[in-house]
């Protein structure tokens, strides 16, 4: 069956340090995957797209690779601070027409 | 600029009544979407609307229907309210389809009992 899955663990660093966030995906052959943000009672905000044929996008303390041999994506936040702590979602295109699947989440929490 | 306004933010319903969730979008997107988000299932797409005038089933359209009234409005309606419909509601919208970021509401809260 087709999966997309995030550490359900939450993810717990300190501040200054990197995170480094997975997903990983079976059989899916997604033309481009999105990373999102989303806090409590909120909804999931844009951070990052990046297209099969990119091996990786960054954007500011943001970066992101992209594996399709691996099936997986890799979102880092370097130099983290309490502000980033959040839940993040990656989502895959998974039929055209941006029809983005998501994965279930991991939440981060950076401490001081 | 408000983005993306859903409404209401929080419903109580009883099973087997009925109600319309309303979403808006000020930002003359053509494509917008239907979500539900459950603990430990993530988000799933109910129903898309890829342009003004056409409207697509999703992952779990069964208990739901749409409505894309105009090119700001789509709207949801649960004819029959189910507990198994208890879930955070999400509309979205993305200039157009293809590999568009998607800008989504701030969620509906709905219980059945």
């Amino acid at each position: 069956s087709q999966k997309i899955e995030q550490n359900s663990e939450a993810l717990n660093i300190q501040e200054g340090k990197t995170a480094t966030l997975t997903c990983n995906y079976t059989n899916y052959s997604p033309a481009y995957l999105q990373w999102y943000r989303q806090d409590p009672g909120r909804g999931p905000v844009f951070l990052l797209l990046i297209r099969e044929n990119e091996k990786e996008k960054r954007k500011e303390r943001l970066k992101v690779t992209f594996d399709t041999t691996l099936k997986q994506s890799l979102f880092h936040i370097t130099a983290s601070q309490p502000a980033d702590s959040a839940t993040y979602l990656c989502a895959l295109d998974t039929g055209g027409g941006n029809k983005l699947t998501f994965g279930t989440g991991t939440q981060l929490k950076v401490e001081l | 600029n408000a983005g993306v306004t859903q409404t209401p933010k929080f419903q109580v319903l009883k099973t087997g009544q009925s109600m319309t969730l309303q979403c808006a979008q000020d930002m003359n997107h053509n494509s917008m979407y239907w979500y539900r988000q459950d603990p430990g299932m993530g988000l799933r797409l109910i129903y898309y609307s890829a342009s003004e005038g056409t409207t697509d089933k999703g992952e779990v359209p069964n208990g739901y229907n749409v409505s894309r009234l105009n090119k700001r409005e789509f709207s949801l309606r649960l004819e029959s309210a189910a507990p198994s419909q208890t879930s955070v509601y999400f509309c979205a919208s993305s200039e157009s389809q293809g590999d568009e970021k998607l800008f989504f509401g701030s969620g509906t809260q709905l219980s059945v009992l």
